[in-house]
């Protein structure tokens, strides 16, 4: 089945630490996307890729770094900078339409 | 500064009532999504309208679209409480087809 993955579902991080967030699609999409949700709000987005090796930042980048690597994966990495990063993470990719297919998300709480 | 409005923001309905869903957007476009949400899942596409006038149908859920007045309608029809989810509508302003504006959502909550 065609699709796309994050892992893990749940991710706890510490004063300090960098936490990695994977997601992988299998839809032969160009574009993919990260979006942050926060309780009772819309989605922001953090940083899209149209292409491997490219990426531009969205309109919350600060604390977040990404890489794309491979067309199948677009990892998101939460830094150390990112002092509120407690939120619901969703990995997104596009189709020729733009239509967005979102990934199940990953739930990141700050100890 | 670009705007995606819905209203309502929640919704309490009665099964078996019709009502309607408003996403208001401040720039020109003719891509506009809806989206569902359940609560702690994902977003699932709904509908996407690609040009004015489009209109989808699925279920008891129907969406329109009028880009000359920037407006979308989600429109339910006699609702049932399965239907009960938060609804984003969600435009595309860029011409090359990248990142999506979403509206905050409307949560709509259907009870017998």
């Amino acid at each position: 089945d065609g699709g796309i993955t994050q892992s893990p579902k749940y991710l706890f991080r510490k004063e300090g630490q960098n936490v990695t967030l994977s997601c992988e699609q299998n839809l032969n999409h160009d574009a993919m996307y990260w979006y942050r949700q926060d309780p009772g709000q819309g989605l922001r987005l953090i940083y899209y890729s149209q292409i491997v090796n490219d990426f531009q930042k969205g309109d919350i980048a600060e604390g977040y770094s990404v890489s794309r690597e491979k067309k199948e994966s677009f990892p998101l990495t939460v830094t150390s900078a990112q002092k509120n990063p407690t939120a619901f993470y969703l990995c997104a990719s596009s189709n020729f339409y733009n239509e967005q297919f979102f990934g199940p998300g990953t739930r990141l709480t700050v100890l | 500064e670009l705007k995606v409005e819905q209203n309502p923001l929640f919704l309490s309905m009665q099964e078996g009532k019709n009502y309607t869903i408003y996403c208001n957007y401040s720039t020109t476009s003719d891509r506009l999504y809806w989206y569902r949400q359940d609560p702690g899942k994902s977003l699932e596409s709904l509908f996407v309208l690609l040009s004015n006038g489009a209109v989808k149908q699925e279920g008891r859920l129907m969406a329109s679209l009028d880009t000359k007045a920037r407006l979308s309608t989600l429109h339910i029809t006699a609702a049932v409480h399965d239907l009960s989810a938060t609804y984003f509508c969600a435009v595309d302003i860029s011409q090359a087809g990248t990142a999506l504006i979403f509206g905050k959502g409307t949560t709509l909550s259907v009870s017998s």
